[in-house]
């Protein structure tokens, strides 16, 4: 079975400075992996996929499947960025709609 | 609609009651899932359906849950016999594409108390 473990409950850092949120998973297949924000009051959204390598709001991930993380990371912090992110995985095939989430990571920025 | 809409937002139930959880998608949205979120952890899948069809319902935790999307829109999750540990915030999302994850919307969810 899959699993995605976010070893960080809460992080806490000061503006400007760089920020890096683990993710490790174990998934014997070929993954796809995500990461999900959810600001205060407000619902969880997708933040960025790994499939698209793309930079949203500043943030990159890449897939690093021999070390099987998913690191998030920004070089520069802002406090809009304060929020509670999960990482997911849904597997390949047949059962590809299904997320598995980790338990999340709190992240803070400080003025 | 503009998102999607579940209701109501806070549900306190005495164990023992039975409970129905209401999930509104945007209009269209083929897919719609069920998840779980315990105080503490990430969401856990419960159930998917493509339109009316329910094509997975491998995470409902046991014969209390039951989920239904009659006309493939509006979807409604049944808890019966509420237990303490039934406690959590229901999630519901929905998808205009057939199975797939990165098109999810979330809603806002259902906060369950059950005291």
């Amino acid at each position: 079975a899959q699993r995605v473990t976010q070893p960080e409950k809460l992080l806490s850092v000061f503006k400007g400075a760089p920020v890096e949120l683990k993710c490790n998973y174990s998934y014997s297949g070929s993954p796809e992996l995500f990461w999900y924000v959810q600001y205060s009051r407000q619902r969880l959204q997708l933040l960025l996929r790994h499939i698209s390598r793309e930079s949203i709001k500043g943030f990159t991930a890449d897939l690093n499947k021999g070390e099987t993380s998913f690191h998030l990371k920004k070089p520069f912090a802002q406090e809009e960025d304060s929020a509670m992110y999960y990482c997911a995985l849904s597997r390949g095939g047949g059962s590809n709609y299904k997320l598995t989430f980790g338990k999340g990571t709190l992240l803070t920025v400080n003025p | 609609g503009a998102g999607v809409s579940q209701s109501p937002r806070y549900k306190v139930a005495k164990r023992g009651q039975d409970v129905a959880l209401r999930c509104d998608p945007i209009s269209g949205h083929v897919s719609l899932f069920w998840y779980q979120q315990a105080l503490g952890q990430g969401p856990e899948f419960l159930t998917y359906f493509q339109n009316e069809a329910q094509l997975d319902k491998s995470g409902l935790p046991s014969d209390r849950f039951f989920a239904e999307r009659p006309e493939g829109s509006v979807s409604t999750l049944k808890i019966q016999r509420t237990q303490q540990e039934d406690s959590a915030v229901y999630l519901c999302a929905s998808s205009s594409l057939a199975g797939r994850r990165d098109g999810y919307t979330f809603g806002s969810g259902t906060r369950l108390t059950v005291v």
